[in-house]
């Protein structure tokens, strides 16, 4: 059981916007350390999507946005193509881990 | 371009040692930190450790401390992994990741493509 905790899978159509959330808690997002978001195509290694929270790095459509409230965080994607079509996680550091965690993972499908 | 590529993977039986390499390549090595990053069959992912740039720091996550140990060979630009003591529950791939923030805030910009060890007898 992952520490940050994501829907197992998500959908929506071409052009329509999706949101993916990751929970954490006290300990990790809620204790204000950042949170990134990766996208990972079938058969490759994981991409950087969002660093710190809400920064895209150069190359990232701007279809991708983060945001971090309390002890969770979102990924929105608006503007869905069928090349979203991808797992997401997001990752962060926990005080009382010491360490780097991730969410479970979140399947987005593009109908 | 940068590359990570992982090698040394393979079944071993549970109580043995096995060494995986990362190598790198396209980058200046001694600038970066790495972590290793594991994902066990039907599993999400989990954090192994990580070593600073200059090999001055290691942090590794509790259910590997005092059996893995992470080194660096800037000279090689190559990234290691000594595992010893395996049991079967550290089976998975394993990856090692460039760190482009600064540990605890760390993020990461390029990962291998990992490679598998199977802990079995």
């Amino acid at each position: 059981q992952s520490v940050l905790t994501q829907p197992p899978s998500v959908s929506g159509a071409p052009g329509q916007r999706v949101t993916i959330s990751c929970t954490g808690s006290s300990s990790n997002i809620g204790a204000a350390y950042d949170v990134h978001w990766y996208q990972r195509l079938p058969g490759t290694a994981p991409k950087l999507l969002i660093y710190h929270n809400t920064n895209r790095p150069s190359g990232v459509p701007d279809r991708f946005s983060g945001s971090k409230s309390g002890t969770s965080a979102s990924l929105t994607i608006t503007g869905l193509q069928a090349e979203d079509e991808a797992d997401y996680f997001c990752q962060s550091y926990d005080s009382s881990l010491s360490g780097v965690v991730f969410g479970g993972g979140t399947k987005l499908t593009v109908l | 371009q940068v590359q990570l590529v992982e090698s040394g993977g393979g079944v071993v039986q549970p109580g043995r040692s096995l060494r995986l390499s990362c190598a790198a390549s396209g980058f200046t090595f001694s600038n970066y930190g790495f972590h290793w990053v594991r994902q066990a069959p039907g599993k999400g992912l989990e954090w192994v450790g990580l070593i600073w740039y200059d090999g001055s720091n290691k942090y590794y996550a509790d259910s590997v401390k005092g059996r893995f140990t992470i080194s660096r060979d800037s000279s090689r630009s190559t990234l290691y992994l000594q595992m010893n003591s395996l049991r079967v529950e550290d089976t998975a791939v394993y990856s090692c990741v460039r760190d482009l923030g600064t540990y605890p805030a760390s993020y990461f910009d390029f990962w291998g493509q990992g490679t598998l060890v199977t802990v079995s007898s």
